[in-house]
């Protein structure tokens, strides 16, 4: 199984609103990642954990904050957005930071 | 000089054509080398990956890695229209947390 899931699958949100984007995996995957990605370019990089651990904030505004409550899951809570970070936010996972990366289908946030 | 270079395209070419997709880079700390396959609206979907420099093949794909050159490939044989995507190169080190840099995505089209 070399799924990786996210819910939900669209989100449109209002810029005083507060939510959560949720991602489950079971390939007992010890890196799990968050990424932004807007039409027509490559996924950015927002959060890394390693081991449950926040190994890497790519200096993201506070607005977006990650969760690791455990090693199958991955949260990210948003609160006070801007519409333009309307954008896929992509969710992976890896057997170690290096490595290859398992992609979840993404959640298509639109912020109003 | 970015790290990982991919031309964005598109790539248009007709059914049945060996579609080449490449990316040069500049670390020669790279080891890791890894192809995505990414659907309009969805996440990527890792095709293939790779450890060292030669070829590796999985049916109708090939890729292909020349350290030497810094220069990445990934060939697709008798390509056909569900083909049509962006594909992303990615790379890493070995070591510490090293995440994958990406490139920018070529768009391939294959047109019946």
């Amino acid at each position: 199984d070399t799924e990786v899931t996210q819910t939900p699958k669209h989100l449109v949100m209002g810029m005083t609103n507060k939510k959560s984007l949720k991602c489950e995996q079971h390939m007992g995957h010890r890196a799990m990642y968050w990424y932004k990605q807007k039409a027509k370019k490559p996924p950015e990089l927002m959060f890394v954990y390693s081991y449950e651990k926040l190994s890497i904030n790519e200096s993201v505004p506070s607005r977006f904050s990650p969760e690791c409550p455990n090693s199958s899951l991955l949260n990210l809570h948003l609160h006070a957005l801007q519409p333009e970070d309307s954008a896929l936010y992509l969710c992976a996972s890896s057997q170690k930071e290096n490595r290859e990366a398992f992609f979840g289908q993404g959640t298509r946030l639109t912020v109003v | 000089q970015k790290e990982v270079e991919q031309d964005p395209g598109p790539l248009s070419v007709p059914e049945g054509a060996i579609v080449s997709l490449n990316c040069t880079y500049s670390n020669s700390a790279f080891q890791y080398f890894m192809w995505y396959r990414q659907y309009s609206r969805k996440g990527p979907e890792l095709l293939m990956y790779t450890y060292s420099s030669g070829n590796k093949e999985d049916g109708r794909f090939t890729a292909q890695v020349d350290k030497s050159s810094k220069y990445i490939s990934l060939f697709i044989r008798d390509s056909q229209p569900s083909d049509s995507a962006t594909y992303l190169c990615a790379m890493s080190a070995s070591g510490g947390s090293y995440i994958p840099t990406f490139g920018r995505g070529t768009s391939l089209i294959v047109h019946p």
